[in-house]
């Protein structure tokens, strides 16, 4: 079975702190990671994803993600925050060896993020 | 413009009576799915469909239909609404390779009173 944990339903941080959503995961074989965007009154917004390779992935808006396998975790992370990153965030996991179905991602119940000014 | 779209945005209905959410993808994307969103519990998938007439159940499939006559279409049914079926939805569309990103509709707000 496949799972997502986010263990902070809310996170405040200070505008020009650097700021960490924490994400943990738990798949039968290897995974694929992602990590999504909600703002106020809209649809999801995809951010990075991790598949392969280098464990530090970049992503839009200035995010990055570090994958860690023996942690499981795959946290997302920015070095400086906006008011503007204030939002939603979703952790999303896909198992690689899932052959019963094609792309369905298992979200975690995300975390709203504050940037105060 | 590569997008979802959902219709409508916002829908405020009665127990019982029928409704569709439509979902239409301008991507050609073989993959679609359909997912409810709660406080509390994130996004739950509902159906989903890996190709034209290929549909299957998702984790909370309970009160709902879905169809896939057309690539670009994937409409959500509500034969009966009920309260608990009150939240807001989401379609999603990508292709089928396990690295693919889904893409996301705007979402729909529904309320069933």
């Amino acid at each position: 079975a496949q799972s997502v944990a986010q263990p902070e339903d809310q996170v405040n941080v200070a505008e020009g702190n650097p700021l960490t959503v924490k994400c943990t995961y738990s798949v039968s074989g290897n995974p694929y990671l992602f990590w999504y965007v909600q703002y106020p009154n809209r649809g999801l917004q995809f951010l990075l994803k991790y598949i392969t390779g280098d464990n530090l992935v970049k992503g839009s808006y200035g995010f990055e993600a570090e994958f860690n396998k023996s942690q499981t975790s795959f946290h997302l992370k920015k070095p400086s925050a906006l008011v503007s990153d204030s939002a939603l965030y979703f952790c999303a996991v896909r198992d690689m060896e899932d052959q019963t179905g094609a792309n369905n991602l298992f979200f975690g119940t995300g975390t709203r993020l504050t940037v105060i000014p | 413009e590569a997008q979802v779209t959902q219709n409508p945005r916002y829908l405020i209905t009665v127990t019982g009576k029928k409704l569709t959410v439509t979902c239409s993808q301008n991507m050609n994307h073989e993959y679609m799915s359909w997912y409810r969103q709660d406080p509390g519990l994130g996004l739950r998938q509902i159906y989903y469909s890996m190709n034209v007439e290929v549909t299957d159940k998702g984790d909370v499939p309970e009160g709902y239909k879905v169809s896939r006559k057309e690539k670009r279409n994937f409409p959500l049914i509500l034969e009966s609404p009920s309260p608990n079926q009150t939240s807001l939805y989401f379609c999603a569309s990508s292709n089928t390779d396990h690295t693919d990103t889904q893409y996301f509709g705007p979402g729909t707000r529904l309320t069933v009173l």
